[in-house]
């Protein structure tokens, strides 16, 4: 297993400005994912942070509103850019293990745009 | 649109009785996956099965794998209110490694 952290656990953010979101795992890591999940809601992928590389995009989702950076094995960062109110979700980040295909998902993040 | 369908999307259990939830896909899965989600937490994994036809239990949780690899079922027997969350299946889609999670069964448990 993985432990994952996320900074911050929650804010609440004006439209229009961004908002970075940290995801820190205790140990290297191949695999690290961006999930959204909107309330009662099941999870929905964002994309995949790919290590020295530019992230992998799930339809609907653009490098422009979600800049995603992975610097390497045991960090990456999800920005929300340009926050409207349909942004406000809870945003998790989660890894996946080079022995096992499992995922270990970090506390999320709680984004309410106003 | 989403891979793997689960149902039902709400279970309403009195304490101590027994239910099930279903994970369905419309294509053969390398492997299944089960998620549990309390009220305000994150998924946090419970188990992988990969074997056509596979069972696995922990404790009064009884997980199974369908023979055709395209349905699984989550059996809890005893209900407790520990029980209470959001049950996700999660399945890799085809020919990736990315997962297809289903929408999850939301268990509320009646003292």
């Amino acid at each position: 297993s993985a432990v994952i952290s996320q900074k911050p656990s929650r804010d609440i953010c004006q439209r229009g400005t961004s908002l970075t979101i940290q995801c820190q795992v205790d140990s290297q890591v191949t695999m690290m994912f961006w999930y959204r999940q909107q309330p009662g809601q099941s999870l929905t992928l964002i994309a995949t942070a790919n290590q020295g590389s530019e992230a992998t995009y799930e339809s609907g989702f653009v490098i422009d509103k979600f800049p995603i950076s992975r610097p390497n094995l045991t960090f990456s960062t999800l920005t929300v850019s340009n926050m409207s109110p349909e942004d406000s979700s809870i945003y998790l980040c989660s890894v996946e293990t080079a022995s096992s295909y499992e995922q270990y998902f970090g506390p999320g993040t709680r984004l309410t745009v106003t | 649109g989403q891979q793997v369908m689960q149902i039902p999307q709400y279970q309403h259990v009195q304490e101590g009785e027994d239910f099930t939830t279903y994970c369905n896909s419309s294509t053969t899965l390398s492997n299944i996956q089960w998620y549990k989600q309390r009220p305000g937490g994150h998924p946090v994994f419970l188990i992988q099965l990969v074997k056509s036809g596979e069972v696995k239990k922990q404790k009064r949780l009884t997980f199974q794998f369908g023979e055709a690899k395209k349905n699984s079922s989550l059996h809890i027997t005893a209900t407790q209110t520990t029980d209470v969350g959001t049950y996700f299946c999660a399945g890799p889609l085809p020919n990736d490694y990315k997962l297809s999670f289903g929408a999850g069964t939301t268990v509320t448990v009646r003292a």
